[in-house]
Parts: C-alpha cells; sequence; structure tokens
C-alpha cells in the first residue's frame, strides 16, 4: 500500500517568512495529492491540491509543487501570517479523489510573531 | 448550517462499556467516513461508505462498526471499549470521492 512521509514534523518561522513543507510517497500509481490544515480542535480541511498531470499550482500564497519522478510534493506558504498556525496533512491516492487517502503524519507550523 | 457535524463532542468512558458517536452532513454527498486521528495526530481512514458500499480498513477491530440509517448519516458504534480506542475520531463527507469535508471531532477518553 501507500506510505507517505512528511517533513518536518515542527516548523517555526518569523511572520512575513515562507514555510515549506515536504513529503514523499511510495506507490508510484498515486495520482492526486491534496493538503489539508488543522486548527486547533478543528477538523481538518482542504487548502490545496495537486493532480498528477499538472507540477505546480497556486492559490494566492499557498503552492503545491509535484516530483513525480522523484515521488515528492511540496507546501509552500509566502508572507506567513499568524492565522497560518496550524498542523498540515499531505496526503497521496492511487483513486483521484478522496477515496483511499494516505495521509502523512502531520506539521505542526509556528508563526512566531 | 454546520455542513458535517458529530455529537457528542467529548465522551467520557469506562473501559468495557459500549459507545456511539453520530454524524449527519447537510450537504447532500454520497460517500461518508470515519477517520481516527491518535495522540500524535496521525489520521487514519477506518471506514468508508456510500449507499452501496461499506469499506472497511482491515487493522479496524470489529468491535468497530459504522451504522448508516439513511444516506445523510453514517454513525460509529463501538462495543467494549479499551484503553487504546482514546482518541479524537473524525466523521467526513465527499461528493462523489472527491474532496474530504470533516467535521470537528469527538474526542473518546476511555478510562
Amino acid at each position: 500500500g501507500e506510505n507517505v512521509e512528511q517533513h518536518p514534523s515542527t516548523l517555526s518561522v518569523q511572520e512575513g517568512d515562507s514555510a515549506v513543507i515536504k513529503c514523499t510517497y511510495s506507490d508510484s500509481a498515486s495520482n492526486y495529492f491534496p493538503w489539508y490544515k488543522q486548527e486547533l480542535g478543528k477538523g481538518p480541511q482542504l487548502i490545496i491540491d495537486i493532480r498528477s498531470n499538472v507540477g505546480e499550482k497556486k492559490d494566492q500564497r499557498i503552492a503545491v509543487t509535484l516530483n513525480k519522478t522523484a515521488k515528492h510534493f511540496s507546501l509552500h506558504i509566502t508572507e506567513t501570517q499568524p492565522e497560518d498556525s496550524a498542523v498540515y496533512f499531505c496526503a497521496a491516492t492511487s483513486g483521484g479523489g478522496a477515496d483511499g487517502l494516505t495521509f502523512g503524519k502531520g506539521t505542526h507550523l509556528i508563526i512566531q510573531p | 448550517d454546520t455542513a458535517v457535524s458529530q455529537t457528542p463532542k467529548y465522551l467520557v468512558t469506562q473501559m468495557g462499556n459500549d459507545k456511539s458517536i453520530k454524524c449527519e452532513q447537510n450537504l447532500g454527498h454520497d460517500t461518508m467516513y470515519w477517520y481516527k486521528q491518535d495522540s500524535k495526530k496521525f489520521l487514519k481512514i477506518m471506514f468508508s461508505y456510500n449507499n452501496k458500499e461499506l469499506i472497511i480498513n482491515e487493522t479496524v477491530p470489529n468491535r468497530f462498526s459504522p451504522k448508516s440509517p439513511d444516506k445523510a448519516h453514517l454513525n460509529l458504534h463501538i462495543n467494549s471499549l479499551e484503553l487504546g480506542d482514546s482518541a479524537v475520531y473524525f466523521c467526513a463527507s465527499s461528493p462523489l470521492g472527491r474532496e474530504l469535508f470533516f467535521g470537528e471531532g469527538s474526542r473518546l477518553t476511555v478510562l
């Protein structure tokens, strides 16, 4: 089955700086890679996703890149703000959507004022 | 309007008891899920269910059983609770297997 590794487990950055979270996956058939943000006391919420036919996707301050050859994908957050503090999860699946998602172990992002 | 709602939000119980967590979604989605999040924040699928098929993660003990009275509800029943069942349980729904919409979670503590 799929195995998703996520690094780092904790990331502390100064407000205004950029943050990068990296994930690797094992199943070359995986074709859908979402990122979820979980705020304290809440359920995870989708913030961006990418499919295997695209190398990069951007939405305002958030971008995701995918390297299929190396089987890794990354989340980039620019101009970080206090409200970006949360736990971020990457995930992967060969099912093309929500079914069969394997999540990484999460990254606790801390934005220092 | 809450899209995916779970009750109760907190549940404290003794080992050996049987408990249920209820989940309702008002999004009209076809598929519902139960996820378990342990103390290290690791998210793991337990079940996925639509009106045709129940898919069970093979690592889930058979003390856990989902029950769906209708398309908008997927309840989780747990028998003979054990200490290791303590976790946050998330219900989620999805339209045709696309984005997951999570509830706010139910924190279960087994004493």
